[in-house]
């Protein structure tokens, strides 16, 4: 089993639409969590930290359930430039040689079309 | 300004010919990290180096070695390239182990 598990999509969506991102992780020692954005070919970029009380930056609302170890992302009102892939990734636990390491999941795609 | 730099951003190799991918950052940051990212997968961590302790992932093979002379520089080397060594590899910064990582663009490597 994959450490962070992600549905690959595609997600093709209508410009305005709202769409939702799940993503799950195995190791219930994990720390941090976060959303990151890579637009094709180039680098992955911090989208948002994710909290267990939930957080929100202007369309994007992220939470996490520790208990199912499971984190989403919200998009609201979708751009046509919000057309990247999601990637989901956590911090492990379990010692210090884990510490600051990033797992990423596979990434989801999205495509917001006009 | 870019913070993290990248050279080159392509780079085509021979199979078996090594290889040394560059990185650089006006951070001053404490630590440097490379992850290597094959198409339409995750990216994955080879290695880190906080300041100058270098910290090898379990997986990573042995083809795999990295360089990091001073605060501002990292590089990776690649002693044999294989075909399964094309990929994209990034290099990122970190302050601190747990803080915020700021990737770099990217070196894509063709292995020919």
């Amino acid at each position: 089993r994959k450490e962070v598990e992600q549905d690959p999509g595609p997600f093709n969506v209508p410009e305005g639409a709202t769409v939702a991102f799940n993503c799950t992780y195995s190791n219930s020692a994990s720390q941090s969590f976060f959303w990151y954005r890579q637009d094709c070919r180039k680098e992955p970029k911090l989208l948002m930290s994710v909290y267990s009380s939930g957080n929100e930056d202007g369309r994007f609302t992220a939470q996490l359930n520790r208990a199912s170890q499971y984190i989403s992302l919200l998009i609201r009102d979708s751009k046509l430039s919000d057309s990247a892939t999601y990637l989901c990734v956590v911090t492990p636990g379990g010692g210090s040689s884990n510490t600051g390491k990033l797992i990423f999941g596979q990434g989801t795609t999205l495509q917001v079309k006009p | 300004d870019a913070m993290v730099i990248q050279n080159p951003r392509y780079q085509v190799t021979q199979f078996g010919k090594p290889v040394t991918l560059s990185c650089s950052q006006t951070l001053n940051h404490n630590v440097m990290y490379w992850y290597q990212q094959k198409s339409s997968q995750a990216p994955k961590l080879l290695f880190h180096y906080y300041d100058k302790d270098f910290n090898n992932e379990a997986d990573t093979p042995d083809n795999f070695q990295s360089r990091r002379p001073n605060t501002s520089f990292c590089f990776l080397d690649i002693r044999s390239p294989g075909l399964g060594d094309a990929a994209m590899y990034l290099c990122a910064t970190s302050m601190r182990r747990q803080e915020t990582q700021y990737f770099g663009p990217g070196t894509r490597l063709l292995v020919l």
